[in-house]
């Protein structure tokens, strides 16, 4: 399995708060990603990068930030989380290839 | 605006049965076209993945048929057993490092022993 640890795995806030997801990799992949899924909507992305310190907005990017200061780990960020952010977040690396792989994702319920 | 469509929802099967799973879509520049697996509890996994140029990739009991021309693939599981339940996504992408992934809705299949 590639090697992905989201952490952490389940998380209970309430509204207003800010909350950071982060992802942590050894396989040393260029591209992370992370995604949201949600009953009928399959996995939307959020936020990706391309390096450290290069990222880019996916189709549901409203109300999240990313962060990548190393190779390593991509962090997510809500900055004020809303209960519409309830939610399975899941990050992905991809390498040279094509395909992507996935961590066990992060359950997050906001109150 | 949902580039993928995937039909069913949700699949029954009997052990021993064909499940089949659809897909169609919109964007002709999409050129690799995966299927992932999930079960609960976990991330999705990458099943099986068929590029345009070829309308058919057997991997053991799953197998991807293409359709170019309809802009639709499907996923058929032959010989369908009760490990194979769990939910099944299609996706879409440029054929390129670092390319995003266009996900379907998801189709949970049930394999009844």
């Amino acid at each position: 399995d590639a090697g992905i640890t989201q952490s952490p795995r389940h998380k209970v806030t309430e509204t207003g708060t800010p909350v950071t997801l982060r992802c942590h990799q050894t396989e040393n992949h260029r591209y992370m990603y992370w995604y949201r899924q949600d009953p009928g909507h399959g996995l939307r992305l959020i936020h990706y990068s391309y390096g450290v310190k290069d990222t880019d907005k996916g189709e549901v990017s409203d109300g999240y930030s990313v962060s990548r200061s190393k190779t390593e780990d991509f962090l997510l960020t809500l900055e004020s989380a809303t209960s519409s952010q309830t939610s399975v977040y899941f990050c992905a690396i991809s390498g040279t290839g094509w395909s992507q792989h996935f961590g066990d994702g992060t359950r997050l319920s906001i109150l | 605006q949902q580039q993928v469509k995937q039909s069913p929802q949700s699949l029954i099967v009997q052990k021993g049965g064909i499940s089949i799973i659809n897909c169609a879509y919109e964007n002709t520049a999409f050129d690799y076209f995966p299927w992932y697996q999930q079960f609960p509890g976990k991330g999705p996994a990458l099943l099986i993945a068929i590029r345009p140029d070829v309308s058919e990739k057997k991997e053991g009991r799953f197998t991807i048929s293409f359709n170019k021309s309809a802009k639709q693939f499907s996923l058929h599981i032959m010989d369908s057993q009760p490990g194979d339940s769990a939910t099944y996504f299609c996706a879409a992408s440029k054929e390129t490092s670092g390319s995003r992934l266009t996900f379907g809705e998801g189709t949970q299949l049930t394999v009844n022993p």
